[in-house]
């Protein structure tokens, strides 16, 4: 079964430094998704993006992030300079269509990249 | 505003017990989804069922039961005869597409579930 595939799976950085998570999405889907996870919280949505460009994002999503898809099968995150608080898990995800609408499949998530702070 | 609540934090049972974790929702849509997902310890997030909001039928798969009650704003999971592998953080939640965003996921806090042998 496709996949949605993060790396790194771990990534220890130092504060102030910039950090770029990799996504590759499942190949036939259009509509992709970054959430962080802070250690024993819930999930939460910071962006979404179609058709190479930000669909939605949330209040968490200020101007030291952005996103990209540099390449056909490539989904980034980018962390300006990286502060503290961004120590979290960020989970990539991807579906054919919005959120479920009028399909049988979700979104799929990857495994997810474990950002530490120092 | 869209929100998901699972008022239980954390669940401890012994094998082979039965336990339900709660779930309830608002949304001023009529159209929505709602979801669960499995977080072991390992942390990736497996998806267990999606259910829109027109279909109200209680589904069963295997061990796993959903309750959705619209009228009560409620997604309940069951399991049954619960296992040591089913410890986990459980996930609620929702999603608005036709509410002019994307489709993402509005999630719970999640409920802790430990099943002791």
């Amino acid at each position: 079964e496709p996949e949605v595939t993060q790396t790194p799976s771990h990534q220890v950085t130092q504060m102030g430094q910039e950090v770029i998570l990799r996504c590759v999405p499942i190949s036939n889907h259009l509509y992709f998704y970054w959430y962080r996870q802070i250690l024993g919280q819930k999930v939460e949505f910071l962006v979404s993006f179609y058709n190479n460009e930000i669909s939605e994002k949330s209040e968490i999503f200020d101007d030291q992030f952005s996103v990209e898809r540099p390449d056909g099968s490539n989904f980034t995150l980018k962390i300006r300079s990286t502060k503290l608080e961004d120590s979290a898990m960020y989970f990539c995800a991807s579906s054919e269509i919005p959120g479920g609408r009028g399909s049988n499949q979700p979104q799929h998530f990857g495994d997810g990249t474990r950002l530490s702070i120092l | 505003a869209q929100k998901v609540t699972q008022a239980q934090t954390e669940i401890s049972v012994v094998e082979k017990e039965d336990v339900t974790l709660d779930c309830v929702y608002e949304t001023r849509d009529t159209t929505y989804y709602l979801f669960w997902y499995k977080q072991p310890p390992s942390g990736e997030l497996v998806f267990l069922i999606r259910r829109n909001s027109f279909d109200e039928q209680n589904e069963i798969s295997g061990r796993y039961s959903w309750n959705f009650q619209k009228s009560t704003s409620s997604f309940n999971f069951t399991i049954t005869a619960s296992q040591v592998v089913d410890s986990a953080v459980y996930f609620c939640a929702l999603s608005d597409p036709y509410g002019g965003s994307q489709g993402n996921l509005i999630f719970g806090k999640g409920t802790k579930l430990s099943v002791k042998p």
